[in-house]
């Protein structure tokens, strides 16, 4: 079982539309998780941070589900330019370096 | 600030050849790191660096070399390239090794080898 993994899509969505997508993680001890965005070749940014129940910034929510060892993106409102790719990174705090997810492609249709 | 960056954006070696990608921030950030990106395989760490001086392995270190003799500077040498090696080069840094630091990227290499 890999350590940090996506659904890969593409997940095709209406404008407009909520979109939600998971990230499952294989370490219980991991303390902090994120959501970067990429574009078509370009590099991850960071999109939000999920310390500990969840995370909210304007149309996206982040929620953290420690029992099932699963962090989710919401994304509401749908807009075109939300159309990318969704990575999901794992820390731990007795190894700082961050595990990665491989994605899951987004894709927004007018 | 210009954040991180990386030199060359795109680069084409024969099998064989070495070569440096460059990477460097201006953020006085302690820890940096080397990823690289294949389709469907996530971003894996080549190497990092958790301050000057201080290099160590991540989980695919082999065929690479790193150095760290500034704070600034971090840069990843080909030995001798492979066709497995082409791939697309993230450079990244972030304040220090605390869990909610934040990771910053370079606009990254890509690099073929024939």
């Amino acid at each position: 079982r890999k350590e940090v993994e996506q659904d890969p899509g593409p997940f095709n969505v209406p404008e407009g539309a909520t979109v939600a997508f998971n990230c499952t993680y294989s370490n219980s001890a991991s303390q902090s998780f994120f959501w970067y965005r990429q574009d078509c070749r370009k590099e991850p940014k960071l999109l939000m941070s999920v310390y500990s129940s969840g995370n909210e910034d304007g149309r996206f929510t982040a929620q953290l589900n420690r029992a099932s060892q699963y962090i989710s993106l919401l994304i509401r409102d749908s807009k075109l330019s939300d159309s990318a790719t969704y990575l999901c990174a794992v820390n731990m705090d007795s190894n700082y370096q961050l595990i990665w997810g491989a994605g899951t492609k987004l894709i927004i249709k007018p | 600030n210009a954040g991180v960056t990386q030199t060359p954006k795109f680069q084409v070696l024969k099998t064989g050849q070495s070569m440096t990608l460059q990477c460097a921030q201006d953020m006085n950030h302690e820890y940096m790191s080397w990823y690289r990106q294949d389709p469907g395989m996530g971003l894996r760490l080549i190497h990092y660096s958790v301050g000057a001086g201080i290099t160590d392995q991540g989980e695919v270190p082999n065929g690479y070399n790193v150095s760290r003799s500034t704070t600034e500077d971090f840069p990843l040498r080909l030995l001798s390239a492979a066709p497995s090696q082409t791939s697309v080069y993230f450079c990244a840094s972030r304040p220090g090794t605390s869990s909610t630091d934040t990771q910053y990227f370079g606009p990254g290499t890509r690099l073929t080898v024939l």
